[in-house]
């Protein structure tokens, strides 16, 4: 099936600075991304969506200015977590697909610490 | 609201072991229903999934059927193999777009040679 790469997979980080995590789709372009948060033992949760050339649409409860969504490109979305604190620390997927209705392909995940 | 609840593992099954990992829901209107899978290092990919009730949905031996008068879709297998062992997640769809999906927790299977 078609590849799907999130970088970092972990990351450590210090309270107070950004950290950008990436999400690319490898062999296909991906007209929408979807980014997802995953605390342990819980389920995945949506965060925002995102489509090319366009803003990120937010879940409700998802800060926008802290988890900054960039589509730039059909085969790139990036996720920035600004001013990260200890209760950012999580597991964060991305997802994409090619068409409307076709399958969502999922990147590996990226654990973010924050110290 | 929406919601889905998968057992909790870890669930220890032998080789050739029948596997049920249950699985029910809550939702408004008639969503679809889906079982991802994860393996270690690897990124959760569509395992089967069905769209309307009494579907049942397969792949890879593994087996779901959409059950609406008991919100169920468990998912089956008559014989796990080692290669089986993965984390196992339940989803439902509850807009057009398949990106609106609904996890639950996630339930860890390891098969024992």
């Amino acid at each position: 099936g078609a590849v799907v790469s999130q970088h970092p997979s972990w990351v450590i980080c210090k309270s107070g600075t950004s950290v950008k995590i990436e999400c690319r789709s490898l062999d296909f372009q991906a007209t929408t991304m979807f980014w997802y948060r995953q605390f342990p033992k819980q389920s995945l949760m949506l965060m925002a969506t995102s489509n090319e050339g366009s803003k990120a649409t937010y879940e409700q409860g998802v800060e926008k200015d802290k988890f900054l969504i960039n589509h730039a490109s059909l085969t790139l979305s990036t996720l920035t977590v600004t001013s990260a604190h200890p209760e950012d620390s999580s597991f964060y997927i991305c997802s994409a697909r090619q068409y409307r209705a076709g399958e969502l392909f999922f990147g590996e995940g990226s654990r973010l610490t924050v110290l | 609201g929406n919601s889905v609840t998968q057992m909790e593992g870890p669930v220890t099954l032998s080789e050739e072991a029948f596997l049920t990992i249950n699985c029910t829901y809550t939702a408004t209107g008639y969503p679809s229903l889906f079982w991802y899978v994860q393996y270690p290092g690897e990124g959760l990919q569509l395992l089967l999934k069905a769209t309307k009730a009494d579907d049942k949905g397969s792949n890879k031996g593994f087996e779901a059927t959409y059950r609406k008068e008991t919100t169920s879709f468990h998912l089956e297998k008559g014989s796990v193999q080692v290669s089986d062992s993965a984390v196992y997640f339940c989803a439902l769809n509850y807009g057009g777009s398949q990106g609106n999906l609904i996890f639950g927790k996630g339930t860890k299977l390891s098969v024992k040679p």
